[in-house]
């Protein structure tokens, strides 16, 4: 049973759109939220966090949103740039366990020129 | 510059034998953790480890498994290689109390 889902395995948009990919949980103990990006034959790597005590965190051109009561994040990217095209990946940390990150399945975002 | 490097990249073997993935990390961090990427399961959680002579199981720890013998490295090693563990192998570490991981570049293993 998969306790956090990306239900889109793919995504495609206009350069210069704006790129919404979204994260649903079960786990009512998770607390912490991160997006992880990969491109192709590289790590993942860190992209953005947002804790439970927020449902906003903006860092430049992303944006994560957190609506506990629905179990969803969401990230935003606008505007959506070619360099974005990656495997976007959702995480979460629960607060009675020793910080272990559960991953979502990962959406592919194509933003085409 | 600190950082966290795996070998080989890329390593096919036959079913059956014993394979073993490195890894190395240079930021002197406590925690570390091997996943697998498969399509449609996302990263899972095969091992982890919080310091030195520290292992435990993760998600799906079944036909492997780590040793920690220093800070640095946690290698993981496939006892009798399997077809079904065929798949994309990625190190992390981070801090202990930060939960931002740096993850590795991957070792695709192709088991056939």
């Amino acid at each position: 049973d998969q306790q956090v889902k990306q239900n889109s395995p793919s995504l495609s948009v206009q350069e210069g759109r704006i790129s919404i990919l979204n994260c649903d949980y079960t786990n009512s103990m998770f607390d912490y939220f991160l997006w992880y990006k990969k491109y192709p034959a590289e790590g993942p790597t860190f992209l953005i966090s947002i804790s439970s005590i927020k449902d906003k965190n903006e860092d430049g051109r992303f944006t994560v949103f957190l609506n506990k009561s629905a179990k969803h994040l969401s990230l935003h990217i606008v505007p959506s740039q070619p360099g974005d095209s990656a495997v976007y990946f959702c995480a979460a940390r629960p607060n009675n366990a020793g910080n272990m990150l559960t991953f979502g399945g990962g959406t592919r975002l194509m933003v085409k020129p | 510059d600190a950082e966290i490097t795996q070998s080989p990249r890329h390593k096919i073997t036959e079913t059956g034998r014993q394979v073993t993935l490195a890894c190395h990390q240079t930021w002197n961090h406590n925690n570390m953790f091997w996943y697998r990427q498969d399509l449609g399961h996302g990263l899972r959680l095969i091992h982890y480890s919080y310091g030195v002579h520290d292992t435990n199981k993760g998600e799906v720890s079944d036909g492997y498994s780590v040793s920690r013998s220093n800070t640095e490295d946690l290698p993981l090693t496939l006892e009798s290689a399997a077809s079904s563990q065929t798949s994309v192998y990625f190190c992390a570490s981070r801090t202990s109390k930060n939960t931002e991981a740096f993850f590795g570049q991957g070792t695709r293993l192709t088991v056939v």
